[in-house]
């Protein structure tokens, strides 16, 4: 069956501007997980949801970035006002539930210039 | 929030068995260990999880101590394309259920 996907799979922006990034889950799975991955480090985790509904965001690295996601299945994560930091693999997990194995997408590789 | 460690790399022959080990020494008794592997340039892929029994499947098996301090992922006959970074997390066990992954040990399979 189908996995998770993520768009775009590259990014390259300029400082200031404004990305948005997408994660489409495996069917039927109502956890999603969303993490940053930088060159050679290991995950950074920066937020999940369950259902439509993120109860834990301690992970944000700022207030320019937020996620959201509506109807329980696609999840946007965007990025304001964009800083050559914020240059990362971001990568997008679902799972059938909270407890439940977590399954990745491929990520989007994202170059703030 | 350092729950695992793992060595920096390992070098395994090809056709010969992997044994990746883990130390969890501060895992809880109702936390899952999980293995992933992530391969150059490809998200994080699922390879096996046990709780205090060794567990098996296609890919590999997990072996856990009897005090599940420790564990050892083991790829039976490894071949050139299990050469990734091999992450072993500690599922935290509450409401959130974050997964931190570690640096990982690079495993580079040799012909």
């Amino acid at each position: 069956g189908a996995g998770v996907s993520q768009s775009p799979s590259n990014k390259v922006t300029e400082k200031g501007k404004d990305v948005e990034l997408r994660c489409d889950p495996i069917s039927g799975h109502t956890a999603l997980y969303w993490y940053r991955q930088s060159l050679g480090q290991g995950l950074e985790f920066l937020i999940y949801f369950q259902g439509n509904s993120a109860p834990d965001k301690s992970g944000l690295p700022s207030d320019r970035f937020s996620a959201e996601r509506t109807g329980g299945s696609v999840s946007t994560l965007t990025i304001q006002r964009t800083q050559q930091e914020d240059s990362a693999v971001y990568l997008c997990a679902s799972s059938q539930g909270v407890q439940e194995t977590q399954y990745f997408g491929p990520g989007t590789r994202l170059l703030v210039l | 929030d350092a729950k695992t460690t793992q060595p920096p790399s390992m070098d395994c022959a090809e056709g010969r068995a992997a044994n990746l080990p883990c130390n969890h020494s501060t895992i809880s008794g109702n936390e899952y260990v999980y293995w992933y592997r992530q391969i150059h340039s490809q998200g994080p892929q699922y390879i096996i999880h046990g709780l205090k029994n060794n567990e098996t499947n296609e890919m590999a098996s997990l072996i856990i101590t009897e005090d599940r301090k420790s564990s050892t992922l083991i790829l039976p006959h490894a071949t050139l394309r299990d050469t990734a970074v091999y992450y072993c997390i500690v599922r935290v066990a509450n409401n959130f259920n974050k997964f931190y992954f570690g640096s990982g040990t690079k495993l580079n399979v040799k012909p």
